[in-house]
């Protein structure tokens, strides 16, 4: 499965424009990008995904590079509620290939 | 729409009792579901996924014996924790994708297990 990185822990500041940052270098050429973010004892929710162009929706946009090594989520005015652990996550399209296999995400911590 | 329901959102059982999950799919069918499990201060981990009218698949390390999955109709996948002992305590997550089309996945609520 082709791996993500991203940094552990982020903070930002309620009302501005956050971005999260996500690597994967070797992400294949059918292998969408996918957002979900988890809040405690809760399961994840779907926030956003892409292939290759960028991607906007009533929660965030999803900036991808051009050579898709990297995308970058951005929430564009935090709210408290927005506090969460966001994982960014390689989804395959080949058959038997489409589980979503997590890593260890980034914890956004806004302050108000 | 794209709901996946999950009950119970807690249970705590003896050890050596069996468990059963539900997850459903509430309108949409999903010939396939995931089966993950987490704990504290963890990401999630998958454990299985669950296919429609056959066998599941089980990622490495996980006991299939132990973790029964069964995918009996396109919506509802079921997995039974038998013989739990506390070692097996942890959250419980099912997720599902709602399929013909270019959507994301759904996940359940979650399921806490406590064994004691």
């Amino acid at each position: 499965d082709a791996k993500t990185t991203q940094p552990n822990s982020m903070e930002s500041n309620e009302e501005e424009p956050v971005h999260l940052p996500c690597n994967h270098s070797t992400i294949s050429g059918t292998d969408y990008i996918h957002w979900y973010r988890q809040l405690p004892s809760q399961g994840p929710e779907y926030v956003i995904h892409g292939l290759t162009s960028n991607v906007n929706n009533r929660m965030a946009s999803l900036a991808i590079a051009e050579d898709r090594k990297s995308s970058t989520l951005i929430l564009h005015r935090a709210t408290l509620r927005d506090a969460a652990v966001y994982y960014c996550i390689l989804r395959g399209t080949n058959f038997g290939n489409e589980k979503l296999t997590f890593g260890t995400g980034t914890r956004l911590t806004i302050i108000p | 729409g794209a709901v996946v329901s999950q009950h119970p959102s807690w249970v705590i059982c003896k050890s050596g009792t069996s468990v059963k999950i539900e997850c459903r799919s509430l309108d949409f069918q999903a010939t396939t579901m995931f089966w993950y499990r987490q704990f504290p201060k963890q990401s999630l981990m998958l454990m299985a996924t669950s296919n429609e009218g056959s066998k599941a698949t089980y990622e490495q390390g996980v006991e299939k014996d132990k973790f029964l999955i069964n995918h009996a109709s396109l919506t509802l996948s079921t997995l039974t924790v038998t013989s739990a002992h506390p070692e097996d305590s942890s959250f419980y997550i099912c997720s599902a994708r709602r399929q013909g089309g270019n959507y994301g996945y759904t996940f359940g609520s979650g399921t806490r297990l406590t064994v004691v």
